[in-house]
Order: structure tokens, then sequence, then C-alpha cells
């Protein structure tokens, strides 16, 4: 019983194709984040949200856009993918006053 | 600009060994300090967090603090070949829910 969804787990698109990918918890957490993680990199945040209408950039949104469309539910939107968008996504959740953050089983996405 | 450092590896350590992995970062202020662990193509999972400057344990794990000198450590004793993964170190500069992540050290136990 995961958690943490994420769909799809694997998608391989085109140069300037629209992609949405989505994150559904079940944890009732109402912070969410989108990650992405390349090789030798660490993880870098796309975009966090603290509740359904408090959304907010993180260190990496040019080229991204999000959607909180319920407390359980957050998509990542690459309106026009370039190659460089290739990566492992990553969605979380967390809740309460410490920072703990989990996980879904990501996304690999690339962009040919 | 906030960071996160740790030596990227790979750390060898034989099994049955004390495994020790070790994290800086730059923000004084910050609030706490979390150890996940990602195996090759996963999603990161909690090892544990630490917030008070000293030693925490968890079962085979330790996580060390030192807010003076800046760093954090996360020692795993016993080590197995199952604990073979990138170790991720992460901080919280101001304790409003965002992490800084450091890119990981990869942890190979031989058996």
């Amino acid at each position: 019983d995961a958690d943490v969804t994420q769909t799809p787990r694997n998608r391989i698109t085109k140069t300037g194709k629209r992609i949405m990918l989505e994150c559904s918890q079940t944890k009732g957490h109402d912070r969410m984040y989108w990650y992405r993680q390349d090789p030798g990199l660490g993880l870098r945040l796309i975009y966090y949200s603290f509740d359904v209408k408090d959304i907010n950039k993180g260190e990496i949104s040019d080229g991204y856009s999000v959607s909180r469309q319920a407390q359980a539910k957050f998509s990542l939107s690459l309106e026009s993918a370039i190659p460089n968008q290739t990566a492992l996504y990553f969605c979380a959740t967390g809740t309460g006053s410490t920072d703990t953050q989990y996980f879904g089983p990501g996304t690999r996405l690339t962009v040919l | 600009q906030k960071e996160v450092e740790q030596n990227s590896g790979p750390l060898s350590v034989p099994e049955g060994a004390i495994a020790s992995l070790n994290c800086t970062y730059s923000d004084r202020g910050s609030q706490s300090f979390f150890w996940y662990r990602q195996y090759s193509g996963k999603s990161p999972e909690l090892i544990m967090f630490i917030y008070s400057n000293g030693d925490k344990e968890d079962g085979r794990f330790t996580a060390q603090l030192n807010k003076a000198s800046q760093y954090v450590s996360l020692l795993i004793r016993d080590s197995q070949p199952s604990d073979s993964a990138t170790y991720l170190c992460a901080v919280t500069p101001d304790s409003n829910y965002q992490l800084i992540w450091g890119a990981g050290t990869k942890l190979i136990i031989k058996p």
C-alpha cells in the first residue's frame, strides 16, 4: 500500500511535447514537493505547496508549472519538454512541525 | 548560497565493520538534520533525523551532530551488504519545511 504514488513511472517523450507528472498521497499531509534528481547531483526542489492555495517556486522552477488539485494531488507539468529535463522526478509529502519528507517511487523521464 | 557537502565516495567497508558517513553544511542557523538512504533507481527513504547536538541512536544507526563545527555524521554498526546504497544528508536551514540536500555518498559493503 503505497502512501505516495506517482504516475507514470517511466516516460519517454520528444522535445517540445507537453508532459504531466502526477502525484497522489493517502498520508493526509498538507505539504507536497516536486524534486528532480540528476546523476551526481543532489535533489533539487522544483515547486512546493503548503496547502491547496499556497504554491511556491523552488530552486529550479523555470520550464515547469504545477497544480494542486486537492490536498492529496499535486501535478507537475513540463509545458515544452527539452532534453536537459531528462531526469528522475520525485514527489514528496510532509506534515506537522517536523521537516521530515516522505517520497513517492519516482518518475523516470527521458526527453529525446 | 546554502550548501550541504558530502564526499561522493564510493566508500568501501568490510561486512561487519563500522561505516562512517560525513556531511557538512554552510548555514550556521540550520535547525534539522536528516539522513536518507537511496538504493539505485529507488526513492530516498528516511533513516533518522537529529535536532540537538550529540548522538542519537536507532538500532545499528547513530547520528552525530556538532553544530559548532557544522557537521553531521551517520555511523552504521555491523555493516551488512544490504546497507550498500547512497546516503543522502539533508538540512533545514530555517525550519521552513524545505530541505537542502547533499549529493550523497555511495557506500559499498564488501562481504
